[in-house]
């Protein structure tokens, strides 16, 4: 079974610049979330969908990022533009049940200088 | 506002001995509490789950305490080998959200 992948792995952009980041869900995952680590910190909540439909977005930053997954596969999430302090680590986890822990992908981390 | 607490950045064991890393959180609706561990480079793995309606939880050379009282939970890790040297972190949910609530980490290291 393939694991949950994310491209790119590393992705650097100057500020203001538009980033779009890319995650693929073990197949059949029906919970899709998108996670950010920044600066060694806690690994903070961004959003949670199931299938298609966003279920929760409450630790979206503010408007500038954007996230889709048409036909409830893979999910993107775009920064634009893109800020300093948007910098970090970004995970991708997918999970099936609701009670599972979740299968995270090796993450995007972002640069923008 | 911090609701997953790990207050140790970092834990150095010996090889054999037990590595014992800790966690407290302030949320009283959290009900179900996880381990991950995190290499370098790589994503977190899940490693081992406990429900609000235990006190304990053991698989293998891992094991979780959980004392909802003092809402303080620790993961117990023996005999420590070199290739649990990782970042360990702690984690929360509520049953009515689904989303997790992650620790800061704790970089354990364990010396060969």
């Amino acid at each position: 079974e393939a694991g949950v992948t994310q491209f790119p792995s590393h992705s650097v952009i100057e500020k203001g610049q538009t980033v779009t980041l890319r995650c693929d869900p073990i197949s059949g995952h029906d919970n899709l979330y998108w996670y950010r680590r920044v600066m060694g910190k806690e690994i903070k909540f961004l959003l949670h969908f199931v299938k298609e439909s966003k279920q929760d977005e409450s630790g979206m930053p503010n408007n500038r990022f954007l996230a889709e997954r048409t036909g409830g596969t893979y999910s993107t999430l775009k920064v634009q533009p893109a800020e300093l302090e948007d910098s970090g680590v970004y995970f991708c986890a997918s999970s099936q049940v609701r009670q599972q822990g979740y299968t995270f992908g090796s993450g995007t981390r972002l640069t923008v200088v | 506002d911090q609701q997953v607490k790990q207050n140790s950045p970092s834990l150095s064991v010996q090889e054999g001995r037990i590595s014992i890393l800790n966690c407290d959180y302030t949320n009283s609706m959290f009900d179900y509490f996880l381990w991950y561990k995190k290499y370098p480079a790589e994503g977190p793995t899940f490693l081992i789950s406990i429900s609000s309606i235990k006190d304990k939880n053991e698989d293998g050379r891992f094991t979780v305490f959980l004392n909802k009282s003092a809402k303080h939970l620790s993961l117990h890790i023996v005999p420590s080998q070199p290739g649990d040297s990782a970042v360990y972190f702690c984690a929360a949910r509520e049953t009515s959200y689904d989303k997790v609530i992650f620790g800061p980490g704790t970089s354990l290291s364990v010396i060969p």
